[in-house]
């Protein structure tokens, strides 16, 4: 199956500042989602990316697909309190047998301090 | 998100208990799945049904049993659970007949539930 590692597990950032979260995969990546999650919430749906080198942007906040690398990055621009939360990434191996069977990294937990 | 509604929104229930969780989507969609989230684990897939048909089911006890009447409604049947079952259980669902679906899972707010 496959294996996402998320990058960090957690990070305090100052309102205002710039933030990255990194999601690599243990295999080839074809559909990378990116979710916020407040604690005891469900998830927000953000962005997906399908294709390698497809950058999506919504309002401050960019996310990236590295084919190659198997890597996606999500970037966080000017970050503002309501940014706070649980940022998880998820993928779908395509295939087959894996159809619907998202497989999801442990999440990185920001904080934002005023 | 208010597309997918989950109910309860928490549950303590004793070992000999018999509960059940329901999910609801006014999504319109077809697919639907019940996920575990436990502490400091990345959430874990449970169960995958596809126009009403399960089509995954992730080694799961069975003292959870799963329940898709239509494609808008979901529940999970509850029967002595254990204590390692306390968690927040998500239900999503999606637009998606396959592999070029390509369509994001919406969660709902899921169910909290504590195993005494």
């Amino acid at each position: 199956s496959q294996e996402l590692e998320q990058s960090p597990q957690s990070l305090i950032v100052q309102e205002g500042k710039n933030l990255t979260i990194n999601c690599t995969s243990s295999k080839t990546l074809y559909g990378l989602y990116w979710y916020k999650q407040k604690y005891g919430e469900g998830l927000i749906f953000l962005m997906m990316l399908q294709k390698g080198g497809e950058e999506k942007s919504h309002e401050k906040i960019t996310a990236k697909l590295d084919e190659k690398k198997q890597q996606s990055s999500l970037h966080i621009t000017a970050s503002q309190p309501s940014h706070a939360g649980i940022y998880l990434c998820g993928a779908d191996g395509r295939s087959t047998d894996s159809w619907g069977k998202l497989q999801f990294g442990a999440g990185t937990q920001v904080v934002v301090t005023p | 998100e208010t597309g997918v509604t989950q109910t309860p929104r928490h549950l303590v229930m004793g070992m000999t208990n018999k509960k059940s969780l329901k999910c609801e989507q006014h999504l319109g969609h077809n697919a639907m799945y019940w996920y575990k989230q436990s502490a400091k684990k990345p959430l874990e897939l449970m169960f995958v049904y596809n126009f009403k048909e399960q089509t995954e089911n992730n080694s799961v006890p069975s003292r959870f049993s799963p329940e898709c009447p239509n494609s808008s409604h979901l529940f999970l049947h509850l029967h002595t659970l254990q204590p390692e079952d306390s968690a927040l259980y998500l239900c999503a669902s999606s637009h998606g007949t396959g592999l070029n679906s390509n369509q994001p899972q919406h969660f709902g707010d899921g169910t909290r539930l504590s195993i005494l």
